[in-house]
């Protein structure tokens, strides 16, 4: 068990520009979570799935994002026509109900 | 709405002093509160879970505590030590059974030695 893995680590990327992110859970894990996190706040929610079903989106999450988890496994976060007001650190976290969530090293999106 | 507010926002304390990270909470229906580390530009790192039905949890020199009648929790840190220099953020999972965090803004600890 390696713990949450996030690829890539860092993205600089255009404005207007489609990125995408990867997030592999721990393997156990059936709680996947999508947080956002801009410099010097705490982290804020964006979205949840229990196995392969989407829960919870947060407002914050606009018609541009789009998460999704097929199987059940790893995830993806996909963010069209990117502004500057994304540029965040883009995190992913993985439970078991009730338990401890684990978080993985983050991306770092950077809209120039 | 949950809000989490962490307090101090900051804190420098030579090596060695035991120390007191402060975080509360307006919702007392939580699940559970737990407290995380992070490094600049790095992911968060868990280090203490405390259930609802749980007063404290320790582990090594930490030591967190739970009131949720009056919506706080500490998290202790003794014989504090330069490697301890980091964010602490605190979060709490409650409104929502499964497990979205609701996070404090985090207090910023410099250690020096």
């Amino acid at each position: 068990d390696t713990g949450v893995s996030q690829d890539p680590r860092h993205k600089i990327t255009k404005r207007g520009q489609n990125v995408t992110f990867r997030c592999d859970p721990i393997s156990e894990h059936n709680r996947l979570y999508w947080y956002r996190q801009t410099l010097g706040q705490g982290p804020e929610f964006l979205t949840y799935f229990q196995n392969e079903a989407q829960l919870e989106k947060s407002r914050l999450l606009s018609d541009r994002f789009s998460a999704e988890r097929p199987k059940g496994s790893f995830s993806t976060l996909e963010i069209q026509r990117t502004e500057q007001g994304d540029s965040a650190m883009y995190l992913c976290a993985s439970t078991r109900p009730n338990t401890e969530a684990f978080f993985g090293q983050g991306t770092r999106l950077t809209v120039v | 709405k949950q809000e989490v507010t962490q307090i101090p926002a900051a804190l420098s304390v030579p090596e060695g002093e035991n120390l007191v990270l402060n975080c509360s909470f307006t919702d007392s229906a939580i699940y559970n509160l737990q407290w995380f580390r992070q490094d600049p530009g790095k992911g968060l790192t868990s280090l203490l879970l405390i259930q609802s039905s749980q007063r404290e949890q320790t582990s090594g020199r930490l030591n967190a505590s739970l009131d949720k009648s009056s919506g706080r929790s500490t998290l202790y840190i003794a014989a504090s030590q330069p490697g301890d220099s980091a964010t602490y953020l605190c979060a709490n999972a409650g409104g929502t059974s499964y497990g979205k965090l609701t996070f404090g803004q985090g207090t910023i600890l410099t250690v020096h030695p």
